[in-house]
């Protein structure tokens, strides 16, 4: 069945680094790649997507790319900040056979200071 | 605009009881869904529905039902709760499908003794 991969689990970088999270989605068909954002103990908030029209969108510190032809999406975060910790989840929206929206795993990500 | 609200916060259930979680929006969104998301595995669809009175099954249906009575109205009900049904339940809503960002609803978190 169709599914999304994430990568890595955790990720830890020293604070002003930069931090990149990659997925993979199994069909070819989806068209919308949305990134959410979880504080411990809060609910997901969606902070960028991107459709796959469009092979780069950014948005001040936050920027995502997608390959459709490797059928995989990136999150990149530049000059991380302490407030930049958090889980993150990639998604991927799928259209065959009804509406689906799969999430990956999630990427704990630690910003030291 | 309170957006989607979640009761009760937190329950702790004994196996072979029963309850329903609730979800109210007022965003006069469409789409509703349940998702549950248990550690290391991400957020995955119970049930979703694209409308008052529409209900369809998600990812891992089993063990739950759900109604949309009214469009801001989205109840999740467990018959007879087992502890795999541990988990932090979140509701979320959006304008439509494949494109349009979910909003989640704070969670909640339900134990099954």
């Amino acid at each position: 069945g169709e599914n999304v991969e994430q990568h890595p689990s955790t990720l830890s970088v020293q604070e002003g680094d930069s931090a990149v999270i990659k997925c993979t989605y199994s069909d070819s068909a989806s068209n919308y790649f949305p990134w959410y954002k979880q504080e411990l103990g809060k609910r997901p908030q969606l902070i960028i997507d991107i459709r796959s029209n469009v092979g780069e969108k950014k948005d001040q510190r936050i920027a995502v790319t997608l390959n459709k032809t490797a059928k995989h999406f990136s999150l990149h975060i530049t000059e991380t900040q302490p407030e930049d910790s958090a889980v993150y989840f990639c998604a991927a929206s799928f259209h065959t056979g009804g509406f689906k929206t799969i999430f990956g795993a999630g990427t704990r990500l630690f910003v030291k200071a | 605009n309170a957006g989607v609200t979640q009761t009760p916060k937190f329950r702790v259930l004994k196996t072979g009881q029963s309850m329903t979680l609730l979800c109210a929006q007022d965003m006069n969104h469409e789409y509703m869904y349940w998702y549950r998301q248990d550690p290391g595995m991400g957020l995955r669809l119970i049930h979703y529905s694209v409308g008052e009175g529409t209900t369809a099954k998600g990812e891992v249906p089993d063990g739950y039902n759900v109604s949309r009575l009214k469009k801001q109205n989205f109840l999740l009900g467990l018959e007879s709760a087992a502890p795999s049904q541990t988990s932090v339940y979140f509701c979320a809503s959006s304008w439509g499908t494949g494109g349009y960002e979910q909003y989640f609803g704070p969670g909640t978190r339900l134990t099954v003794t």
